[in-house]
């Protein structure tokens, strides 16, 4: 049962636009949630989080939302550069006391110069 | 680099040989745990460390798996009898876990990449 789910497994956007990447859950007990990008051949990069007691929470040209109601949340990056060409995945920590992470799949971002 | 850091970066292997991955976390971390990533798939968490002790194991984690963290430092994953479906990349990452709670970010390794022949 995936509990964190990325349905877009791609993701393509010009340079200096926005990029808006989609991410829902369905454990209602999930109350932390963050994203991670990842090139490859290298490890996660944590990019920013966000508490199930916010609905935004901003780091320069990212910003990530949530929508309890609708137990889903979403990372926009503007402007978008080539640099951000990534997989992107969101997880979700369930408050347990190990802080263990629950990954979505993942979703592949290509911005074109 | 204080990093974490994972060796080997990539290993290959027979059917059935033994493998073991040493994972070194950032300095005072006092958390550390494993994952494994399938081709397609996100990082699956495998195990966790407070320290020396293993206090959660996933259903994941065979009885062909063992991890340990001997000194609550450095960390190792040791696979026997090892399978195709084996096969994957090992992540480790660290935390503090001194800001308490939630916000406790962890930091991944490069990851091993297991071929198992």
């Amino acid at each position: 049962d995936q509990q964190v789910k990325q349905n877009s497994p791609s993701l393509s956007v010009q340079e200096g636009r926005i990029s808006i990447l989609n991410c829902d859950y369905t454990n209602s007990m999930f109350d932390y949630f963050l994203w991670y990008k990842k090139y490859p051949a290298e490890g996660p990069t944590f990019l920013i989080s966000i508490s199930s007691i916010k609905d935004k929470n901003e780091d320069g040209r990212f910003t990530v939302f949530l929508n309890k109601s609708a137990k889903h949340l979403s990372l926009h990056i503007v402007p978008s550069q080539p640099g951000d060409s990534a997989v992107y995945f969101c997880a979700a920590k369930d408050g347990g006391a190990t802080n263990k992470l629950i990954f979505g799949t993942g979703t592949l971002l290509a911005v074109q110069p | 680099d204080t990093g974490v850091s994972q060796n080997p970066r990539h290993k290959i292997t027979k059917r059935g040989q033994n493998v073991t991955f040493r994972c070194d976390p950032i300095s005072e971390h006092n958390r550390l745990y494993w994952y494994r990533q399938t081709l397609g798939q996100g990082p699956e968490f495998l195990t966790y460390f407070q320290n020396e002790a293993q206090l959660e194991k996933s259903r994941l984690l065979s009885d062909r798996f063992s991890a340990e963290r001997p000194k609550g430092s450095f960390s190792t994953l040791e696979i026997q009898r090892t399978e195709q479906g084996d096969s994957a990349m090992y992540l480790c990452a660290s935390s503090a876990g001194t800001s308490g709670g939630l916000a406790d970010t962890q930091y991944f390794g490069p990851g091993t990449r297991l071929t198992v022949l």
